[in-house]
Protein backbone atom coordinates (compact mmCIF):
# COMPACT_ATOMS: atom_id res chain seq x y z
CA UNK A 1 0.00 0.00 0.00
CA UNK A 2 1.44 3.30 -0.94
CA UNK A 3 1.62 6.26 1.10
CA UNK A 4 -1.24 9.20 -0.13
CA UNK A 5 0.55 12.00 -1.96
CA UNK A 6 0.62 15.42 -0.04
CA UNK A 7 2.57 18.40 -0.93
CA UNK A 8 5.61 19.13 1.11
CA UNK A 9 4.88 22.13 2.29
CA UNK A 10 2.07 25.21 2.04
CA UNK A 11 2.67 28.51 3.64
CA UNK A 12 0.40 31.48 4.54
CA UNK A 13 0.59 34.40 6.26
CA UNK A 14 -1.68 34.74 9.25
CA UNK A 15 -5.48 35.29 8.86
CA UNK A 16 -5.14 34.01 5.17
CA UNK A 17 -6.74 30.55 4.27
CA UNK A 18 -4.41 27.21 2.77
CA UNK A 19 -5.44 24.24 1.46
CA UNK A 20 -3.45 21.07 2.02
CA UNK A 21 -4.68 18.47 -0.97
CA UNK A 22 -3.76 14.72 -0.31
CA UNK A 23 -4.70 12.07 -3.06
CA UNK A 24 -4.88 8.35 -3.36
CA UNK A 25 -6.99 5.82 -5.67
CA UNK A 26 -9.98 4.11 -5.37
CA UNK A 27 -9.46 1.98 -3.37
CA UNK A 28 -8.55 3.88 -0.81
CA UNK A 29 -9.21 7.81 -1.01
CA UNK A 30 -12.01 7.73 -3.35
CA UNK A 31 -13.54 4.44 -2.30
CA UNK A 32 -14.68 5.20 1.50
CA UNK A 33 -16.00 8.30 3.63
CA UNK A 34 -13.06 7.31 5.88
CA UNK A 35 -10.35 9.76 5.46
CA UNK A 36 -9.26 11.78 8.26
CA UNK A 37 -6.59 14.50 8.92
CA UNK A 38 -3.90 15.12 11.74
CA UNK A 39 -2.46 18.01 12.86
CA UNK A 40 1.34 17.10 14.73
CA UNK A 41 3.52 19.55 16.47
CA UNK A 42 7.36 18.54 16.95
CA UNK A 43 7.81 16.06 19.74
CA UNK A 44 3.92 15.66 20.52
CA UNK A 45 1.58 12.78 19.08
CA UNK A 46 -0.63 13.61 16.54
CA UNK A 47 -4.26 14.85 17.26
CA UNK A 48 -7.31 14.31 15.36
CA UNK A 49 -8.56 17.89 13.57
CA UNK A 50 -11.16 16.03 10.82
CA UNK A 51 -12.21 12.92 10.50
CA UNK A 52 -15.01 10.88 7.95
CA UNK A 53 -14.06 13.38 5.78
CA UNK A 54 -15.87 16.73 6.98
CA UNK A 55 -16.67 15.83 10.62
CA UNK A 56 -14.62 18.11 13.10
CA UNK A 57 -14.00 16.48 16.79
CA UNK A 58 -15.07 18.06 19.44
CA UNK A 59 -13.16 20.94 20.72
CA UNK A 60 -11.29 21.60 17.35
CA UNK A 61 -11.44 25.39 16.07
CA UNK A 62 -13.97 25.46 13.21
CA UNK A 63 -11.17 27.08 11.17
CA UNK A 64 -10.56 23.54 10.23
CA UNK A 65 -12.53 22.11 7.46
CA UNK A 66 -12.87 18.81 4.94
CA UNK A 67 -13.67 17.78 1.99
CA UNK A 68 -13.05 15.20 -1.07
CA UNK A 69 -13.80 15.16 -4.76
CA UNK A 70 -12.93 11.59 -6.25
CA UNK A 71 -9.45 10.33 -5.17
CA UNK A 72 -8.26 13.62 -3.69
CA UNK A 73 -9.23 14.58 -0.06
CA UNK A 74 -8.51 18.21 1.43
CA UNK A 75 -7.79 20.24 4.04
CA UNK A 76 -8.50 24.03 4.88
CA UNK A 77 -7.41 26.11 7.62
CA UNK A 78 -9.15 29.15 7.75
CA UNK A 79 -8.25 32.47 9.37
CA UNK A 80 -4.82 31.17 9.74
CA UNK A 81 -3.31 31.72 12.86
CA UNK A 82 0.37 31.09 14.13
CA UNK A 83 -0.67 27.74 16.38
CA UNK A 84 -1.49 26.28 13.23
CA UNK A 85 2.24 25.95 12.48
CA UNK A 86 2.82 21.90 12.21
CA UNK A 87 2.95 18.96 10.48
CA UNK A 88 0.07 17.68 8.96
CA UNK A 89 -0.85 14.14 7.77
CA UNK A 90 -4.00 12.15 5.81
CA UNK A 91 -5.19 8.98 6.76
CA UNK A 92 -7.71 6.84 4.20
CA UNK A 93 -9.03 3.20 5.12
CA UNK A 94 -8.63 1.02 2.43
CA UNK A 95 -10.23 -1.79 0.45
CA UNK A 96 -7.47 -4.19 2.41
CA UNK A 97 -9.19 -3.32 5.67
CA UNK A 98 -6.11 -1.49 6.44
CA UNK A 99 -5.30 2.04 6.79
CA UNK A 100 -2.84 4.52 5.07
CA UNK A 101 -1.29 7.83 6.00
CA UNK A 102 -0.38 10.47 3.44
CA UNK A 103 3.64 11.65 3.01
CA UNK A 104 2.74 14.66 5.89
CA UNK A 105 2.62 18.87 4.73
CA UNK A 106 4.61 21.23 6.88
CA UNK A 107 2.47 24.40 7.26
CA UNK A 108 4.45 27.31 8.01
CA UNK A 109 2.91 30.49 8.94
CA UNK A 110 5.06 33.99 7.35
CA UNK B 1 -11.23 10.80 30.01
CA UNK B 2 -9.84 8.67 27.83
CA UNK B 3 -5.97 7.99 28.45
CA UNK B 4 -3.73 5.50 26.56
CA UNK B 5 -0.35 5.19 28.65
CA UNK B 6 2.51 3.36 26.86
CA UNK B 7 5.33 1.89 28.37
CA UNK B 8 9.06 3.37 28.54
CA UNK B 9 11.57 4.12 26.21
CA UNK B 10 13.78 0.86 24.84
CA UNK B 11 17.02 -0.04 23.43
CA UNK B 12 17.59 -3.19 21.68
CA UNK B 13 20.44 -4.99 19.59
CA UNK B 14 19.81 -5.50 15.35
CA UNK B 15 18.04 -9.36 15.22
CA UNK B 16 16.26 -8.73 18.99
CA UNK B 17 12.90 -8.16 19.78
CA UNK B 18 10.92 -5.45 21.51
CA UNK B 19 7.19 -5.50 22.77
CA UNK B 20 5.49 -2.15 23.41
CA UNK B 21 2.38 -2.04 25.61
CA UNK B 22 -0.37 0.26 25.80
CA UNK B 23 -2.53 0.99 29.06
CA UNK B 24 -5.74 1.94 28.24
CA UNK B 25 -8.40 3.79 30.83
CA UNK B 26 -11.79 5.72 30.82
CA UNK B 27 -13.67 3.66 28.20
CA UNK B 28 -14.70 0.07 27.97
CA UNK B 29 -11.74 -1.60 26.01
CA UNK B 30 -13.78 -4.01 24.39
CA UNK B 31 -15.47 -1.47 22.46
CA UNK B 32 -12.93 -0.49 20.59
CA UNK B 33 -9.65 -1.70 18.77
CA UNK B 34 -6.18 -0.51 19.29
CA UNK B 35 -4.12 0.14 16.28
CA UNK B 36 -0.22 0.73 16.28
CA UNK B 37 1.53 3.52 14.02
CA UNK B 38 5.23 4.27 14.00
CA UNK B 39 7.58 7.36 13.11
CA UNK B 40 10.90 7.19 12.04
CA UNK B 41 13.21 10.26 13.36
CA UNK B 42 12.36 12.82 11.05
CA UNK B 43 9.79 11.21 8.88
CA UNK B 44 6.05 10.88 8.28
CA UNK B 45 3.59 7.91 10.31
CA UNK B 46 3.58 4.75 9.10
CA UNK B 47 0.67 2.90 10.35
CA UNK B 48 1.50 -0.72 11.40
CA UNK B 49 -1.63 -2.99 12.14
CA UNK B 50 -4.69 -3.48 14.29
CA UNK B 51 -6.49 -5.47 16.59
CA UNK B 52 -9.71 -5.69 18.00
CA UNK B 53 -9.98 -5.78 21.71
CA UNK B 54 -12.50 -8.31 22.13
CA UNK B 55 -11.85 -10.99 19.48
CA UNK B 56 -8.47 -10.48 19.00
CA UNK B 57 -8.85 -10.20 15.17
CA UNK B 58 -5.38 -8.43 14.05
CA UNK B 59 -4.55 -7.37 10.71
CA UNK B 60 -1.55 -5.85 9.68
CA UNK B 61 0.29 -3.99 7.24
CA UNK B 62 1.89 -5.13 4.22
CA UNK B 63 5.36 -4.21 5.12
CA UNK B 64 5.26 -5.74 8.81
CA UNK B 65 3.85 -9.11 8.06
CA UNK B 66 5.84 -11.97 9.81
CA UNK B 67 7.24 -9.72 12.03
CA UNK B 68 4.95 -8.23 14.33
CA UNK B 69 2.03 -9.70 16.58
CA UNK B 70 -0.49 -7.59 18.19
CA UNK B 71 -2.04 -8.71 21.04
CA UNK B 72 -4.81 -7.67 23.47
CA UNK B 73 -5.56 -8.22 27.55
CA UNK B 74 -8.83 -7.53 28.44
CA UNK B 75 -8.55 -8.00 32.17
CA UNK B 76 -6.06 -5.57 32.25
CA UNK B 77 -7.39 -3.52 29.18
CA UNK B 78 -3.83 -3.63 27.81
CA UNK B 79 -2.58 -3.75 24.29
CA UNK B 80 0.69 -5.35 22.92
CA UNK B 81 2.48 -4.99 20.11
CA UNK B 82 5.93 -7.17 19.57
CA UNK B 83 8.04 -6.76 16.84
CA UNK B 84 11.14 -8.95 16.06
CA UNK B 85 14.29 -8.73 13.98
CA UNK B 86 15.00 -5.45 14.78
CA UNK B 87 16.63 -3.70 12.16
CA UNK B 88 18.25 -0.34 12.31
CA UNK B 89 15.38 1.31 10.17
CA UNK B 90 13.07 0.01 13.13
CA UNK B 91 13.92 3.07 14.76
CA UNK B 92 11.09 4.65 15.68
CA UNK B 93 8.24 6.22 17.94
CA UNK B 94 5.66 4.12 18.29
CA UNK B 95 2.27 5.02 18.99
CA UNK B 96 -0.83 3.13 19.91
CA UNK B 97 -3.99 4.74 19.34
CA UNK B 98 -8.05 4.08 19.71
CA UNK B 99 -10.07 2.40 16.80
CA UNK B 100 -13.92 3.47 16.41
CA UNK B 101 -15.36 0.62 14.88
CA UNK B 102 -18.31 3.14 13.48
CA UNK B 103 -16.16 6.04 12.14
CA UNK B 104 -12.82 6.65 10.88
CA UNK B 105 -10.25 8.61 12.81
CA UNK B 106 -8.36 7.47 15.57
CA UNK B 107 -9.59 10.06 18.18
CA UNK B 108 -6.92 9.26 21.11
CA UNK B 109 -3.39 8.59 21.28
CA UNK B 110 -0.82 7.24 24.09
CA UNK B 111 2.39 9.17 24.61
CA UNK B 112 4.61 7.58 22.19
CA UNK B 113 7.54 5.03 22.85
CA UNK B 114 11.06 5.40 21.25
CA UNK B 115 12.61 2.19 20.27
CA UNK B 116 15.91 2.60 19.33
CA UNK B 117 17.66 -0.57 17.45
CA UNK B 118 21.53 -0.46 17.29
CA UNK B 119 23.95 -2.46 15.85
Amino acid sequence: QSALTQPASVSGSPGQSITISCTGTSSDVGGYKYVSWYQQHPGKAPKLVIYDVIKRPSGVSNRFSGSKSANTASLTISGLQAEDEADYYCSSYTSSSTYVFGTGTKVTVL
Amino acid sequence: QVHLVQSGAEVKKSGASVRVSCKASGYTFTSHGISWVRQAPGQGLEWMGWITANSGSTNYAQALQGRVTMTTDTSTSTAYMELRSLRSDDTAVYYCARVDYDSSGFHYWGQGTLVTVSS
